[in-house]
């Protein structure tokens, strides 16, 4: 199956920094790289995926990067605000439902702390 | 819409004792998994269901643990003779099951499960 390991395990920022969280996957027919984004005593919820075909993808202050050669991707946060203070889990997997079914390996995820 | 729900909230048991948690998938999604997290830790897969095919039972810890999908729908995870370390948020979700197509998954709010 799938080792999922990301880096680091906890970041403190202070408000408006930049901050980079690193997943790493041992599958190389992963194909389909989601972010998950799990505040204090919340559910995960899914914040930003890509897919193999594409290098980077942008939504607003959040972005992904992907190196398919090197099976890594990383989180981009810019101008970190309090309330992205949560827990990141990055899930690597292979997208198509027939190729491997569809359960998540979830990385161990990463404690990030934004100060004021 | 209704996202997937889970019941009860929290279940405080006692030790050898049987715990049966429900969850509720989003109407239409065939696919349904469930997941445990530890106090501070990542997400661990537990079983997945899609549709009318065997279940992926990979990620039961124990033989104590079994799941049940009616209908397609309802979901029981039961944990029998429940031991401590059995303490665990228990996660469930839900996505559709395209072919060929990469499906979100739709977290429920989680059971808090304490063995006293």
């Amino acid at each position: 199956g799938e080792n999922v390991e990301q880096h680091p395990s906890t970041l403190s920022v202070q408000e408006g920094d930049s901050a980079v969280i690193k997943c790493t996957y041992s599958d190389s027919a992963s194909n389909y790289f989601p972010w998950y984004k799990q505040e204090l005593g919340k559910r995960p919820q899914l914040i930003i995926d890509i897919r193999s075909n594409v290098g980077e993808k942008k939504d607003q202050r959040i972005a992904v990067t992907l190196n398919k050669t090197a099976k890594h991707f990383s989180l981009h946060i810019t101008e970190t605000q309090p309330e992205d203070s949560a827990v990141y889990f990055c899930a690597p997997r292979r997208g198509q439902i027939k190729a491997a079914g569809n359960k998540l390996t979830f990385g161990g995820g990463t404690r990030v702390l934004v100060k004021p | 819409g209704a996202g997937v729900s889970q019941s009860p909230s929290n279940k405080v048991t006692e030790k050898g004792k049987d715990v049966e948690l429900r969850c509720d998938p989003i109407s239409g999604h065939t696919a349904l998994y469930w997941y445990r997290q530890s106090l501070g830790q990542g997400l661990e897969f537990l079983i997945y269901f899609q549709g009318n095919s065997a279940p992926d039972k990979s990620g039961l810890p124990s033989d104590r643990f079994s799941a049940e999908r009616t209908g397609g729908s309802v979901s029981t995870l039961t944990i029998q003779r429940t031991q401590q370390e059995d303490s665990a948020v228990y996660l469930c979700a839900s996505s559709l099951a395209r072919w060929s197509s990469y499906n979100e998954q739709f977290f429920g709010p989680g059971t808090r499960l304490t063995v006293l």
